[in-house]
């Protein structure tokens, strides 16, 4: 089966615009995480679901971060009124539960210019 | 708070050399220590993980040792390969730290011919 997917792999935008990333967990999992990577850090944690709800949202940084899984599925992250400093790699992961192991997407490398 | 100290942050070793990565971690309570590889524009692929229950775990050419009373652990890749050139990050995951993972910073390794 396929792994997890997210799109757009790339995105540049200016500051000030609003984004939306989008990420596909393996179909079945039921938990889901977003994770932010900045060049030669390794990835923090955002925020994680347990099917439709955010279990965990303590890591999003500020209210310009939001997350939703309406469906219990796919999750979109939502990044208002960007800032250059949002600039970095956006990691979805999902699992069959919350003590197995993550498998990660390819990743969204967002820009803001 | 850096809760996972990663070291070195580069290393190069020959092919056929065994890179020996370390991570500290101050939080008792966690309780899996995954490691991840991760080549350019991908994202973190699991490697192997350990439970503190046991002092080492192979699987293939990585070995995990860990040594619970002084908080450390470490990655060895035994008879490296060019292939393994890549960035590993350390992790770990307990249940007061919630679903997070609290990577390391990374480490770049290079296996030359």
């Amino acid at each position: 089966g396929a792994g997890v997917s997210q799109t757009p792999s790339n995105k540049v935008t200016e500051k000030g615009k609003y984004v939306e990333l989008r990420c596909d967990p393996i179909s079945g999992h039921t938990a889901l995480y977003w994770y932010r990577q900045s060049l030669g850090q390794g990835p923090e944690f955002l925020i994680y679901f347990q099917g439709t709800g955010a279990a965990d949202d303590s890591g999003l940084p500020n209210d310009r971060f939001f997350a939703v899984r309406p469906e219990g599925s796919v999750s979109t992250l939502k990044i208002q009124r960007t800032e250059r400093g949002d600039s970095a790699v956006y990691l979805c992961a999902s699992s069959l539960g919350y003590r197995v192991e993550a498998f990660f997407g390819q990743g969204t490398r967002l820009t803001v210019v | 708070q850096q809760q996972v100290k990663q070291s070195p942050q580069s290393l190069i070793v020959q092919k056929g050399g065994i890179p020996i990565i370390n991570c500290a971690y101050e939080n008792t309570a966690f309780d899996y220590f995954p490691w991840y590889q991760q080549f350019p524009g991908k994202g973190p692929a699991l490697l192997i993980a350990i439970r503190p229950d046991v002092s080492e775990k192979k699987e293939g050419r990585f070995t995990i040792s860990f040594n619970k009373s002084a908080k450390q652990f470490s990655l060895h890749i035994m008879d490296s390969q060019p292939g393994d050139s890549a960035t590993y990050f350390c992790a770990a995951k307990g249940e007061t730290s919630g679903s997070r993972l609290t990577f390391g910073e990374g480490t770049q390794l290079t296996v030359n011919p």
